[in-house]
């Protein structure tokens, strides 16, 4: 059964480029890698989901290595508002359902 | 688009005692997920709902139990309340298993 392995917590500064790199060494061939966000009090909220490779949105990228044992989520230049808990997951299919497998989260804080 | 939604936002229970906790879903959403989150155990699965069946489970008691209507509405109940219970409530719809998950803003339990 996959399971993300993420940092407890991460510092950076306003402007600058994050990333937050997630292992998942036990991926299965069918399994997607998504990334959410949470703020305090909400519930969590959708950022990106890729398979392989490279994927961007307009508010993230995510890079996948060929081996897909970990994934690394780009925020670029990020504000004051990006401090939030960032969540890696991997969905797996468990007899022939679909699941999404929760990480511990990555708290992320941005300084002025 | 309406988001999702849960009922209530705060509720304040006794040891003993039974909660329903109630989920409408984003229109034209079929999958319904219900997740407790705690400081120390962070999101876990409880169980998802589609089209009106239980799809899939988590790791919880049979004091947590789930259904959905068919207007995809969905409730989650908790007998026997204990104080480990205490938690936040996610729910989250999507289309399908696979895709974007919408979180509502949960409902916060405490057992007293």
């Amino acid at each position: 059964l996959a399971k993300t392995t993420q940092p407890i917590s991460m510092d950076s500064y306003e402007g600058q480029e994050v990333n937050i790199t997630c292992s998942h060494n036990n991926i299965a061939t069918n399994d997607y890698i998504t990334w959410y966000q949470q703020f305090p009090s909400q519930g969590p909220r959708f950022i990106i989901q890729g398979y392989k490779t490279k994927v961007t949105n307009e508010v993230a990228s995510l890079f996948i290595p060929a081996d897909r044992k970990s994934s690394t989520l780009s925020l670029p230049r990020v504000s004051l508002s990006d401090t939030a808990v960032y969540y890696c997951l991997v969905g797996t299919v468990m007899d022939s359902n679909y699941q999404l497998i929760w990480g511990a989260g990555t708290k992320l804080i941005i300084k002025p | 688009k309406a988001g999702v939604t849960q009922t209530p936002r705060y509720l304040i229970k006794t040891r003993g005692q039974q909660v329903t906790l109630s989920c409408s879903p984003i229109s034209g959403h079929r999958s319904v997920s219900w997740y407790q989150q705690t400081p120390g155990q962070g999101l876990q699965f409880l169980f998802e709902y589609f089209s009106e069946t239980q799809r899939n489970k988590g790791n919880f008691p049979g004091r947590f139990s789930g259904r959905q209507f068919s207007n995809s509405r969905s409730e989650m109940n908790v007998s026997t309340l204990e104080l480990g219970d205490s938690a936040l409530y996610l729910c989250a719809s999507s289309r399908d298993s696979n895709t974007e998950a919408f979180f509502g803003q949960g409902t916060r339990l405490t057992v007293v």
